[in-house]
């Protein structure tokens, strides 16, 4: 799997955007961006994942550079619920070839404020 | 419920000593994949289970972690002569047969080991 480069920290006011960068400029044709996040003392939790194009769900965005080198998590609305570790995985989707086990890195500490 | 369920969400053992840890995955999930947490520390892969069989155990760090998932559902996490070094949050997730293409993982709510 690609390797994913994310700032150790970030904050953001309550009720603003919460943009996360995440870098992976080995990214192959067959690898997927995906995003988790982790609430102190539960297990990862799903974000969203995006191939090539942009993808919008109840929880966020994900931009995708045309290029696939990086991508941006955007939280529209941040809340203090939003609080957490943030994950950027790369990894392969469908039936080509390559490792399906979602790799972490330290992700981004994200802590949003009143 | 319909998540990924794992026990117990907390074990203290003295140092040398066996423990099991449980995960029931969602039903009609067929990847099964254990990871441990240390603190600050992003989850670390441990092993993939691909239906009965281990897919992927290059991430187990000695002999004394195997696990085992018989009947492609519920999976143990086994440790024998538990170190204090052992001492982490566990995790299991599940997801779908990886060549669907919604593969993302879900995850449970992790058992934390405690070696002392």
């Amino acid at each position: 799997d690609a390797k994913t480069t994310q700032p150790p920290s970030m904050d953001c006011a309550e009720g603003r955007a919460a943009n996360l960068p995440c870098n992976h400029s080995t990214i192959s044709g067959n690898e997927y961006v995906y995003w988790y996040r982790q609430i102190h003392s539960q297990g990862p939790q799903y974000i969203i994942h995006g191939l090539k194009n942009n993808e919008t769900n109840e929880m966020a965005s994900l931009i995708i550079t045309e290029d696939r080198k990086s991508s941006t998590l955007i939280l529209p609305h941040a809340t203090l619920r939003d609080t957490a570790v943030y994950y950027c995985i790369v990894r392969v989707g469908g039936t080509s070839g390559g490792s399906y086990i979602p790799t972490f890195g330290r992700g981004t500490s994200l802590i949003v404020h009143p | 419920g319909a998540g990924v369920s794992q026990t117990p969400s907390n074990k203290v053992t003295e140092k040398g000593k066996y423990v099991e840890l449980r995960c029931d995955p969602i039903s009609g999930h067929t990847a099964l994949y254990w990871y441990r947490q240390s603190l600050g520390q992003g989850p670390e892969f441990l092993i993939y289970f691909q239906g009965t069989g281990a897919a992927d155990d290059s991430g187990l760090p000695n002999d004394r972690f195997f696990a085992v998932r018989p009947e492609g559902s519920v999976s143990t996490l086994k440790i024998q002569r538990t170190e204090r070094g052992d001492s982490a949050v566990y995790l299991c997730a599940s997801s779908l047969y990886p060549g669907h293409m919604n593969t993302e993982a879900f995850f449970g709510q992790g058992t934390r080991l405690t070696v002392v």
